[in-house]
């Protein structure tokens, strides 16, 4: 099935570590995004990226990074540097051009312990 | 800061009820969308309307868009049961490229 897979569904990192969300699509995007959702809160742009080997930091890139070696895979590592990383991350991805839609993964809830 | 603000921040109806809420949006756009999301999954796309346009329809979802006001606002008519979710509004920018997302709405419907 065509779609975009996030991985691991929960995640748990201890202070102090860096953390890698996984965010895999296999529909032919060009262009991916990264989210973080607090609870009941609206979502936040972190990174995207429109093409392979490209990508811009979002409204709150501090503490992330990405990269985007191939077409079909968004990592995000989630760095020491964010002070407070417990969240819901949220990956999409939707095709070049302005008016198309953007499909999204299940997400990954990150609990720090 | 998020590009797109929504009211209100919940709403709860009957079953049968019309549910409008609002987005408002600070800087110039390419087009709207709006999503939904259940709790706990990611999000799922409903209706894109370009800024050239005034008013889209899917279903039982009529959405309206008034780039002078810089606002947007969804209905979903005869709601049921569900319905109940959070909805969205996004904004891509002029360039075509960033997807901002609102605050959302949180719509509950009663049986």
């Amino acid at each position: 099935d065509g779609g975009i897979t996030q991985s691991p569904k929960y995640l748990f990192r201890k202070e102090g570590q860096n953390v890698t969300l996984s965010c895999e699509q296999n529909l032919n995007h060009d262009a991916m995004y990264w989210y973080r959702q607090d609870p009941g809160q609206g979502l936040r742009l972190i990174y995207y990226s429109q093409i392979v080997n490209d990508f811009q930091k979002g409204d709150i890139a501090e503490g992330y990074s990405v990269s985007r070696e191939k077409k079909e895979s968004f990592p995000l590592t989630v760095t020491s540097a964010q002070k407070n990383p417990t969240a819901f991350y949220l990956c999409a991805s939707s095709n070049q051009g302005v008016n198309t839609e953007a499909f999204f993964g299940q997400g990954t809830r990150l609990t720090v312990v | 800061s998020q590009q797109g603000e929504e009211d209100p921040q919940a709403l709860s109806i009957q079953e049968g009820e019309n549910a409008t809420m609002n987005c408002s949006y600070k800087t110039s756009i390419n087009n709207l969308q709006w999503y939904r999301q259940n709790s706990g999954r990611g999000l799922v796309h409903l209706i894109l309307i370009r800024s050239n346009e005034r008013e889209k329809h899917s279903g039982r979802l009529r959405v309206t868009l008034d780039t002078s006001k810089k606002s947007s606002s969804l209905l979903i008519t005869a709601s049921r049961a569900a319905d109940t979710a959070s909805y969205f509004c996004a904004t891509v920018d002029i360039a075509g490229n960033k997807l901002t997302f609102g605050g959302g709405t949180r719509v509950l419907v009663k049986p």
